[in-house]
């Protein structure tokens, strides 16, 4: 069993649809989640950063984290077709003296417009 | 232009050769790491780097070789490719550590034949 589980997709929805990106995780030590984008043939770019659980919102975007369901989403309102890409999730914990960055497998949306 | 940058951007080679993909980074940041993205993986962390001349294993390190003389470079060799090792490789750089925001490179596609 992977310590990130992130549903693949793709996802289609139309232009304006409210999305929701999930991510389940094993391991309760995590500590500070992320949420990266990745557009086609680029680099993965931060979008969200939370620590611990709770809600954060930036925009259209608003990232949840429950630490007790070991669950984590992504919400986009308004979804633009620019919204197009893959969405990683990321999560960190203290290994050895150092934090480590485990992802999830990334999920694709697409938005029709 | 300041930033992270690769190359080269696209590799092909062939089984047993030794590749040297070369990450640069203008921000002074401390540390580095490689992944290597691939479908159904997501991101795995190969190697680490907390500052110059210190570099440290992550989840796939094996058949890869890294060094960091410098702050700003930190080239990944592969020291005899294998077709296992055809991937898309990321670069990353961060301030402090893998929990903070890490900025990517735009990633190198290396076909091993």
């Amino acid at each position: 069993q992977k310590e990130v589980e992130q549903d693949p997709g793709p996802l289609s929805v139309p232009e304006g649809a409210i999305v929701s990106l999930n991510c389940t995780y094993s391991n309760s030590a995590f500590q500070y989640f992320m949420w990266y984008r990745q557009y086609s043939r680029k680099g993965p770019e931060l979008l969200m950063y939370t620590y611990s659980s709770g809600n954060k919102e930036d925009g259209r975007f608003t990232a949840q984290v429950d630490k007790s369901s070991k669950y984590i989403s992504l919400f986009i309102r308004d979804s633009q077709p620019s919204d197009s890409a893959t969405y990683l999730c990321a999560m960190s914990d203290f290994v050895d003296s150092s934090y480590k960055l485990i992802f999830g497998s990334g999920t694709r949306l697409l938005v029709r417009p | 232009d300041a930033g992270i940058t690769q190359s080269p951007r696209y590799k092909i080679t062939e089984t047993g050769r030794q590749v040297t993909l070369m990450c640069h980074q203008t921000w002074s940041h401390s540390y580095m790491f490689w992944y290597r993205q691939d479908l159904g993986h997501g991101l795995r962390l190969i190697y680490y780097s907390a500052a110059a001349d210190i570099t440290d294993k992550g989840e796939v390190p094996d058949g890869y070789v890294v060094s960091r003389s410098k702050t700003e470079n930190f080239p990944l060799t592969l020291e005899s490719a294998t077709r296992s090792q055809t991937s898309v490789y990321f670069c990353a750089s961060s301030l402090r550590g893998a929990q903070e925001t890490q900025y990517f490179g735009p990633g190198t596609r290396l076909l091993v034949l």
